[in-house]
C-alpha cells in the first residue's frame, strides 16, 4: 500500500557511469517531483511534471533527464555521473489543483558515485 | 536570500516536555502554504502538518501545532508531550502561489533543518 515507492533504494555506482531511478505514485496526484538532498541535509527542488509535463526545471545540468511516462511515473535518468551527484534523491507528489495540497515523499534513493 | 529560515540547528527537550522549532520565511507572494516535514533517521520524510496563508485559525494534528503569525512571517512548529520517538531532523517549507507558466508551480522550498533530540 506503498503511497509513493522509488527504486532503487539504494545505488553504488562509478562516475562516468549511467543510471536511472524510478518513481511510482498510487495516490492518483497530478503533479510528480524530483528533489535533491545533499550531504548537508539541504533539499532542493530539481524537476516537477504536471499531467505528464515538464513544469520546473531548476537549472539542474543536462545530464540529468527526468521522464514521465505517465501521470504516476517519473523517473530520473543521469548520464556521465559525477562524484557531486552523490546525494539522497526523493520523489515527490501532490494533487496541483486543490488550494493546500500536500506534497507526499518516497523514501529516498541513495546516490553513492566512488 | 533565504526564502525559509531555520535558526536552531539542534534543539535537545526533555521527554513529555513540549518544543518550538522555530521557522520564519519570506515571500511577496499574497498566496502561499507552509509545511513542516520530519526526518527521522531511517531518511524518510514525513508530513506533519501544513498552514495556508488565508487560513484564520492555526493548524493542529494532534501534538502538533503550528503558531502562524503572518505579520512577523513566521510559521513555528509546537511538539507537545514529546515521545522519544519525535528524535529526528525538521524542515519547514514554503510554497509560493501558483503561478500559470511561472517556475513556482507548487514547488517547496525548504529550510536548512533542526535536528531535535528528546532525552529520557
Amino acid at each position: 500500500d506503498t503511497a509513493v515507492s522509488q527504486t532503487p533504494k539504494y545505488l553504488v555506482t562509478q562516475m562516468g557511469n549511467d543510471k536511472s531511478i524510478k518513481c511510482e505514485q498510487n495516490l492518483g496526484h497530478d503533479t510528480m517531483y524530483w528533489y535533491k538532498q545533499d550531504s548537508k541535509k539541504f533539499l532542493k527542488i530539481m524537476f516537477s511534471y504536471n499531467n505528464k509535463e515538464l513544469i520546473i526545471n531548476e537549472t539542474v545540468p543536462n545530464r540529468f533527464s527526468p521522464k514521465s511516462p505517465d501521470k504516476a511515473h517519473l523517473n530520473l535518468h543521469i548520464n556521465s555521473l559525477e562524484l557531486g551527484d552523490s546525494a539522497v534523491y526523493f520523489c515527490a507528489s501532490s494533487q496541483l489543483v486543490v488550494r493546500g495540497e500536500t506534497q507526499y515523499f518516497g523514501p529516498g534513493t541513495r546516490l553513492l558515485v566512488l | 536570500a533565504q526564502k525559509i529560515t531555520q535558526t536552531q540547528p539542534g534543539m535537545f527537550v526533555q521527554e513529555k516536555e513540549a518544543v518550538t522549532l522555530d521557522c520564519t520565511y519570506d515571500t511577496s507572494d499574497p498566496s502561499y502554504g507552509l509545511f513542516w516535514y520530519k526526518q527521522p533517521s531511517s531518511g524518510e520524510m514525513i508530513f506533519l502538518i501544513y498552514q495556508g496563508s488565508y487560513d484564520q485559525q492555526n493548524a493542529t494534528e494532534g501534538r502538533y501545532s503550528l503558531n502562524f503569525q503572518k505579520a512577523r512571517k513566521s510559521a513555528n512548529l509546537v511538539i507537545s508531550a514529546s515521545q522519544l520517538g519525535d528524535s529526528a531532523m525538521y524542515f519547514c517549507a514554503m510554497r509560493e502561489g501558483l503561478k500559470a507558466g511561472g517556475t513556482s508551480y507548487g514547488k517547496l522550498t525548504f529550510g536548512q533543518g533542526t535536528i531535535l533530540t528528546v532525552h529520557p
